[in-house]
Order: structure tokens, then C-alpha cells, then sequence
């Protein structure tokens, strides 16, 4: 079955260190989206892309990164990570504009 | 004034009861409205979508939408223990891809 994936799972890295979250649909989407969430804020959007090559900044873009050079794969970049990036994150994908949108299972993220 | 609100809860109703849960939003051109489920420690689950005026019945799950009063609503008959959890509201504006989340109500279904 078609599916979305996230790696790893939990993590926990030092303050400073480059850390990358992996994201996999095999849903061949073209909308692939990036999302915090923390208690008391919900669901904040980090980055999004529409298509291969394509990439935007959402409302917490600060200190993240992503590419996409394939349609399955849009992985996250936290370039120096700080304890403020300590969350749970979530990828998702959907196929087009007003079409149903779908999420990863997580990763929750520990910065120390 | 946030885009997409939601009453944080707790909801709570007795087991086999109907809840309802409200979700405003902001935005008059908005085209598409999702609801998702989110057990705690997992990530959200989409239960329903709703794209136009009116109601929108999945098994127990019903959507309705009034687009002139800019709110969407959940109802879940038969309320279960197993539907306690975070219920959150999600709009498309017209042009974006983005899809705009409320803070979610939280449901608590007493056995």
C-alpha cells in the first residue's frame, strides 16, 4: 500500500549539531508539507514544496532547510540545532490544490 | 483574530451520546474543510472533508458546513471511549496550498 514515512522515529541530538528528518511518501504527491507542534501552538508549517526543485518557507522557516530533488523524498535540515527546535514534527502530502492531505506518523525531536 | 478557532475543551459527554464539536474561520474565500483526529502521541488522522454548503455523513461522523456563517462542524453519533482524543479543524483559503489548522478541541468520551 501506498504510505508516508518518517525517519527516525525519536532523536536526540546536542545543541549546535546539523540534524536532517527524512520524509518518504510512495503516493507519487506533488504537495509535500513540514510541520511543528508544540503545546499551546498546534500545528505550525516549517516548509513546503509543490513539486520537485520547489521549495517555500512557512511561518517557522528560522533555522530549517529543505530540498527536494524527487517527487518521494522531502527531507528537513535543521542547520545548527537549538533547544527552541525541540518538538514533534511532521511531514505530510497531498496530490493537488483542494485535495485531502495526509501525515506522517512523527518524529519527535530532543535538542539537549 | 486567529484564522481557524477552535474551543480548546475539554468536551466532555457520556459514552453513546452525540458531540459536537465547532470550528470557525476567518478567511470568506476559503474552499476546502477537513476534520482530523489526533490520539495523543500520534500524528492527525483525516476523518472527514467537506467542500460545499450542507451536511456530509460518514457512518457515525457527520460534516456540516454553512460557508455564510463561516463555520464547519463535526458531530459524532454514538460517541465511543475510543473517540476520545484532539479534533482539529483544518480550512484551505482559495488560492494556497496551505492548509490553515486550528488549535484542535479536545473530546472526552465518558464511559
Amino acid at each position: 500500500d501506498a504510505e508516508i514515512t518518517q525517519s527516525p522515529r525519536h532523536k536526540i541530538t546536542e545543541t549546535g549539531r546539523q540534524v536532517t528528518l527524512a520524509c518518504h511518501q510512495t503516493w507519487n504527491h506533488n504537495n509535500m508539507f513540514w510541520y511543528r507542534q508544540d503545546l499551546g501552538h498546534g500545528l505550525r508549517l516549517i516548509h513546503y514544496s509543490y513539486g520537485v526543485q520547489d521549495t517555500n518557507k512557512g511561518e517557522v522557516s528560522d533555522g530549517y532547510s529543505v530540498s527536494r530533488s524527487n517527487t518521494e523524498d522531502l527531507p528537513l535540515t535543521l542547520e545548527s540545532a537549538a533547544s527552541s527546535q525541540t518538538s514533534v514534527y511532521f511531514c505530510a502530502s497531498r496530490p493537488g490544490l483542494n485535495t485531502e492531505q495526509y501525515f506522517g506518523p512523527g518524529t519527535r525531536l530532543t535538542v539537549t | 483574530q486567529k484564522e481557524v478557532e477552535q474551543n480548546s475543551g475539554p468536551l466532555s459527554v457520556p459514552e453513546g451520546a452525540i458531540a459536537s464539536l465547532n470550528c470557525t474561520y476567518s478567511d470568506r474565500v476559503s474552499q476546502s474543510f477537513f476534520w482530523y483526529r489526533q490520539y495523543s502521541g500520534k500524528s492527525p488522522e483525516l476523518i472527514m472533508s467537506i467542500y460545499s454548503n450542507g451536511d456530509k455523513e460518514d457512518g457515525r461522523f457527520t460534516a456540516q458546513l454553512n460557508k455564510a456563517s463561516q463555520y464547519v462542524s463535526l458531530l459524532i453519533r454514538d460517541s465511543q471511549p475510543s473517540d476520545s482524543a484532539t479534533y482539529l479543524c483544518a480550512v484551505k483559503g482559495d488560492s494556497s496550498y496551505k492548509l490553515i489548522f486550528g488549535s484542535g478541541t479536545r473530546l472526552l468520551v465518558r464511559p
